[in-house]
């Protein structure tokens, strides 16, 4: 069965340093990994994804994700953070493009940027 | 054009009535699902559509109903409402089942 785990439930960040929230996952094909973000009383809003190609994702505002296989994991990255990065954010993963499959989120991990 | 919206946007319930929630888009999306939102739990999918007239059970689908009658359309009912069915309710569709998901903004429900 698929999984995907984000051990850290707070990230806490200054601005204008590098941040990183980690994703691992556990598929049993060719996994199709998804970054979300969640603004306070808002809906999720996708951010990146990886299918195939080039295991460095770049997405929406700046943020980049890592795609990892030997470590099975899928960090998401930004050089530098800014005060408005501050959200929920969520790892999914869809084990492959068959209809039978489902998307599986992680527990999300909340960024806290302070200026 | 609106994307995803749903309704209401909060809703307090008596714990034992009938309570629908609805979901509309306008991208002519095939796929459509439903998540509940619990705090350190993420999201988890209820129920789930992959084009009109078909719809597939989720992670947690007791105490839920769906029924996809026309691609624009997702109404999740539940028929007698329990406390544990407090959450927040998310909506979501995708062009295919396999695509990037697009999110509405969510009913808070709170059974009493």
């Amino acid at each position: 069965a698929q999984s995907v785990a984000q051990p850290e439930d707070q990230v806490n960040v200054a601005e204008g340093n590098p941040l990183t929230v980690k994703c691992t996952y556990s598929v049993s094909g060719n996994p199709y990994l998804f970054w979300y973000v969640q603004y306070p009383n808002r809906g999720l809003q996708f951010l990146l994804k990886y299918i195939t190609g080039d295991n460095l994702v770049k997405g929406s505002y700046g943020f980049e994700a890592e795609f990892n296989k030997s470590q099975t994991s899928f960090h998401l990255k930004k050089p530098s953070a800014l005060v408005s990065d501050s959200a929920l954010y969520f790892c999914a993963v869809r084990d492959g493009p068959s209809s039978a499959s489902k998307i599986i989120f992680g527990s999300g991990t909340r960024l806290s940027i302070r200026p | 054009i609106a994307g995803i919206t749903q309704a209401p946007t909060s809703q307090i319930l008596a714990a034992g009535r009938r309570m629908t929630l609805r979901c509309t888009q306008d991208m002519r999306h095939n796929a459509m699902y439903w998540y509940r939102q619990d705090l350190g739990l993420g999201l988890r999918l209820i129920h789930y559509s992959n084009t009109a007239g078909t719809t597939g059970k989720g992670e947690v689908p007791d105490g839920y109903s769906v029924s996809r009658a026309n691609t624009d359309d997702f109404p999740l009912t539940l028929a007698s409402a329990v406390p544990s069915q407090t959450s927040v309710y998310f909506c979501a569709s995708s062009r295919e089942g396999k695509d990037t998901q697009y999110f509405g903004p969510g009913t808070r429900l709170t059974v009493l």
